[in-house]
């Protein structure tokens, strides 16, 4: 099992849709746990941190997180075309990464 | 956030020789990391760059291929050795600043070995 799998899309959307990705972990004792965003040709660059059960909201934004289903999810509402990247989890302490989600929103 | 840079941004190079990429940090960080992303898959956490002691190494990654140098809390090399095309891909380096734990990533490295 890996320890961190994310669905695997691509993952389509209407412009103006909510999109939503989903992660699962395996390490139980996972205390921290980050969304990435990574365009093509460039850097990850964060989007959100979670810590404690339940929503993060930041704009558009929201991360959800169930320690006791490990799972953490990102649903991005009013979605735009640039939007339209990869979204990586990562896991902590020593981050893990997931193999990432390649949204596109669709105009 | 912090400011990091990686020079070079790109380079060809041929088999069999080496290449060192530099991330600088714009003020001390707490930690610093390097990871490879392969064409179309995630980041692979190569090692954690010790300042001022052996680099921490993931399993899959030893010194002799991959040494790593922390000098001190802004600046870390990373050296691809004895390179094969198997070693084309994008090396990051990534920074924890004080007591967080969130990285940020550098611009990256784009490696392609002929």
């Amino acid at each position: 099992q890996k320890e961190v799998e994310q669905n695997s899309g691509p993952l389509s959307v209407p412009e103006g849709a909510i999109a939503s990705l989903n992660c699962t972990y395996s390490d139980r004792g996972s205390q921290s746990f980050f969304w990435y965003r990574q365009y093509s040709g460039k850097s990850p660059e964060l989007i959100m941190s979670i810590y404690s059960n339940g929503d993060k909201e930041d704009g558009r934004f929201t991360a959800q997180l169930n320690k006791a289903s490990q799972y953490v999810s990102l649903l991005i509402r009013d979605s735009q075309p640039s939007d339209s990247a990869t979204y990586l989890c990562a896991v902590s302490s020593v981050m893990r990464f997931g193999a990432g989600t390649r949204l596109t929103v669709k105009p | 956030s912090a400011v990091i840079s990686q020079k070079p941004s790109r380079d060809i190079c041929q088999r069999g020789t080496s290449l060192t990429i530099q991330c600088q940090v714009d003020s001390q960080v707490t930690m610093m990391f390097w990871y490879r992303q392969q064409p179309g898959q995630s980041l692979t956490l190569i090692a954690t760059a010790n300042q001022g002691s052996e680099a921490t190494y993931e399993s899959g990654f030893v010194i002799d291929k991959f040494p790593i140098s922390r000098p001190n809390l802004t600046f870390s090399t990373l050296t691809v050795s004895n390179m094969s095309p198997e070693d084309s891909s994008i090396y990051l380096c990534s920074v924890i600043r004080g007591n967080t734990d969130t990285q940020y990533f550098g611009p990256g490295t784009r490696l392609t070995v002929l």
